[in-house]
C-alpha cells in the first residue's frame, strides 16, 4: 500500500534552514505531484507547495521566496527547504501525495519547533 | 488567493442524528473541492473530491453536494467514530487553499 514518511530534525534554530524529506513507498513517484502542508497547533492547514516528477513546481504564494520543493524520484523521495524561519514556523508538517490538487495519502507528519 | 469559509466552525450532535457542513468560495470553482476529516494526533483523511465523489473505503454516510461557490458535507447518521474536525479544500487553482475547519463534537 502506498505510504509516506517524513523525516528530518524536529528542532531549528531561528533564521536557520528548515530542510525535511519525504520517503515514498508502494508506488511509483513517476507522473504525478507530491507536496508539503503545514498546520500550526489549534489551527487550520496550510498549503505550503508541490512538485511534479517532472519537476513542475507550485508554491504558497506567502511562502514562495522561502520555500523549495524538490524530487529524487530514483530514491523514491521529495523533500522541502525553507529558510529563514521565524517562530511562525513552527508547525507539524506533513508530506503528501496530490492527485489532482487533492491530497490522497498524507504522511503522519512531524512536528517542527523553531526556536533557540 | 482563493478563500474558503466554513461554517458552522463547531457543531454540537447527537449520534444518530444528521448533520450538514458548509463550505463558501470566494469565486466560483466549480466541483474542485475536497473534504478531508482530522482527528487529534492523525493526518487528515480525505473523504470525498470533486465536491461529491467518495473516496474509496469511505463510509456511505458521508455525502457531498454543490459547485461554484457553495458546498456541503453531510453525515446522514453520524456516527461516534465521526466526531472530528472537517475541512474543505480547492484546488481549482495551482495554490490551493483550506477552510479553517469545523470541529463535530459530541451533544
Amino acid at each position: 500500500q502506498v505510504q509516506l514518511q517524513e523525516s528530518g530534525p524536529g528542532l531549528v534554530r531561528p533564521s536557520e534552514t528548515l530542510s525535511l524529506t519525504c520517503t515514498v513507498s508502494g508506488v511509483s513517484m513517476t507522473n504525478l505531484y507530491w507536496g508539503w502542508i503545514r498546520q500550526s497547533a489549534g489551527k487550520g492547514l496550510e498549503w505550503i507547495g508541490r512538485t511534479h516528477s517532472d519537476g513542475t513546481k507550485n508554491y504558497n504564494p506567502s511562502l514562495q521566496s522561502r520555500v523549495t520543493i524538490s524530487v529524487d524520484t530514483s530514491k523514491n523521495q521529495f523533500s522541502l527547504t525553507l529558510t529563514s524561519v521565524t517562530a511562525a514556523d513552527t508547525a507539524v508538517y506533513y508530506c503528501a501525495r496530490d492527485q489532482r490538487g487533492e491530497a490522497d495519502y498524507w504522511g503522519q507528519g512531524i512536528q517542527v519547533t523553531v526556536s533557540s | 488567493d482563493v478563500q474558503m469559509t466554513q461554517s458552522p466552525s463547531t457543531l454540537s450532535a447527537f449520534v444518530g442524528t444528521r448533520v450538514t457542513i458548509t463550505c463558501r468560495a470566494s469565486q466560483s470553482i466549480g466541483t474542485w473541492l475536497a473534504w478531508y476529516q482530522q482527528k487529534p494526533g492523525t493526518a487528515p483523511k480525505l473523504l470525498l473530491s470533486k465536491a461529491s465523489h467518495l473516496e474509496s473505503g469511505v463510509p456511505s454516510r458521508f455525502s457531498g453536494s454543490g459547485s461554484g461557490t457553495e458546498f456541503t458535507l453531510t453525515i446522514s447518521s453520524v456516527h461516534p467514530d465521526d466526531f472530528a474536525t472537517y475541512y474543505c479544500q480547492q484546488y481549482v487553482t495551482s495554490f490551493p487553499t483550506f477552510g479553517q475547519g469545523t470541529k463535530v463534537e459530541v451533544k
